[in-house]
């Protein structure tokens, strides 16, 4: 059950898009649609940000997109706004029937 | 309002035990299933264990399989996770999460505030 690999940190200024990637095996991130991304703000609660690679729940900006490439999922977020700066996690289901989260990327903005 | 609240959390000895709580309001508990996830002390999130909606199917992540126990009260509207022989390294913030369905397989949300399970002699 390793880890879903993240980029430790990403940066990007007001305005501009920046993607997180998610790269994981075939027997988790390629293996199934069921990839989410978490947004954390520091003392908070983990908030679902997008589900099953490329969904949107209701009440998220639509500055936030998933997509997924083979083993690899990525979150985009454009016109990046102050607000946006929190920690970001992947998690997919695997072929053990478990879950299983990405390392976790810090987003600064710039 | 949906809600999850998770209590029980403490400082124990390496061996030990504690039963962590998680109260359900604002939905249908039985309708979902029900995920623990912890994150210790500036480190990122760890699945640990997830139960379905009837509690007859649980799975459990390696680091604590055979020593963590989930079970649910659907009358009671809560989840448990019970902590056997805790080590030093079970140092964490753990929060309860919905499931998207009945099982649980995809995403998480709403999740609780968590609670503080310290584990130290």
């Amino acid at each position: 059950q390793s880890a879903l690999t993240q980029p430790a940190s990403v940066s990007g200024s007001p305005g501009q898009s920046i993607t997180i990637s998610c790269t994981g095996t075939s027997s988790d991130v390629g293996g199934y649609n069921y990839v989410s991304w978490y947004q954390q703000h520091p003392g908070k609660a983990p908030k679902l940000m997008i589900y099953e690679v490329n969904n949107r729940p209701s009440g998220v900006s639509n500055r936030f997109s998933g997509s997924k490439s083979g083993n690899t999922a990525s979150l985009t977020i454009s016109g990046l706004q102050s607000e946006d700066e929190a920690d970001y996690y992947c998690s997919s289901y695997t072929s053990s029937s478990t879950l299983v989260f990405g390392g976790g990327t810090k987003l600064t903005v710039l | 309002e949906v809600q999850l609240v998770e209590s029980g959390g403490g400082v124990a000895r390496p061996g030990g035990s504690l039963r962590l709580s998680c109260a359900a309001s604002g939905f249908t508990f039985e309708d979902y299933g029900m995920s623990w996830v912890r994150q210790a002390p500036g480190k990122g999130l760890e699945w640990v264990s997830r139960i379905n909606w009837n509690g007859r199917s649980t799975t459990y992540a390696d680091s604590v399989k055979g020593r963590f126990t989930i079970s649910r009260d659907n009358a009671g509207n809560s989840l448990y996770l019970q902590m056997n022989s805790l080590r030093a390294e079970d140092t964490a913030l753990y929060h309860c999460a919905r499931c998207s369905t009945t099982s649980c397989y995809n995403w998480f949300d709403p999740w609780g505030q968590g609670t503080l399970v310290t584990v130290s002699s």
